[in-house]
């Protein structure tokens, strides 16, 4: 059964750091493109970070570049979101997804997600 | 590519056949997928490929559409189906629509 488990939000203050983990098993990690979705309180989706499967390439839409990095290790079977700078507008649930083919694919498992509230 | 779903709020009947659209600002190319959110949890996949079932989803579901118009439709109406729904395109860059919330009348 494939699971993802994310971990490490909660409450930051702007300009602050703080980094998003995902814990995937069930599936072989390695073989997946992976990504970070995130939606605002009662907002709809938006799609915040992709990684190829070796972790060489990433993308990011223009409202994080720059400040969000995501990374993978394929040995742990883990996906990270370093997120730094940030600001009121990052204040969401963040899940990790598995992408079902490369970038431009559809997601096909997600995890239940983590609160990140960005406020003083 | 915008997304822009349509109605944003649904309130229909159990057992009625009920339709929700998504429309592209620009060709989709049928890189669409359609996303189920029950109050409190993630999304779960339904549709993709514009109308391809993802397994394990109820036959009472399905997708079609072509260029820039998409449908969801629920053929009978359950209880269960309860949600707020999301499309998705995966052709130029990754874009998710803003979602119609459906209710039971």
């Amino acid at each position: 059964e494939v699971q993802l488990v994310e971990s490490g939000g909660g409450l930051v203050q702007p300009g602050r750091s703080l980094k998003l983990s995902c814990a995937a098993s069930g599936f072989t990690f390695s073989n997946y493109y992976m990504a970070w979705v995130r939606q605002a309180p009662k907002k709809g989706l938006e799609w915040v970070a992709t990684i190829s499967t070796s972790g060489s390439r990433t993308y990011y839409p223009d409202s994080v570049k720059g400040r969000f990095t995501i990374s993978r290790d394929n040995a742990k079977s883990s996906l990270y979101l370093q997120m730094n700078s940030l600001k009121s507008e990052d204040t969401a649930t963040y899940y990790c997804a598995r992408h079902k083919g490369g970038y431009y694919s559809y997601f096909d498992y997600w995890g239940q997600g983590v609160m990140v509230t960005v406020s003083s | 590519i915008q997304l822009t779903q349509s109605p944003s709020l649904l309130s229909a009947s159990v057992g009625d056949r009920v339709t929700l659209s998504c429309k592209g600002s620009q060709n989709i190319n049928n890189y669409l997928a359609w996303y189920q959110q029950k109050l409190g949890e993630a999304p779960k996949l339904l549709i993709y490929n514009t109308n391809s079932l993802q397994t394990g989803i109820p036959s009472r579901f399905s997708g079609s559409g072509s260029g820039t118009d998409y449908t969801l439709t629920i053929s009978s109406l359950q209880p269960e189906d309860v949600a707020t729904y999301f499309c998705y395109q995966y052709n130029n860059g990754l874009t998710f629509g803003s979602g119609t919330k459906l209710e039971i009348k």
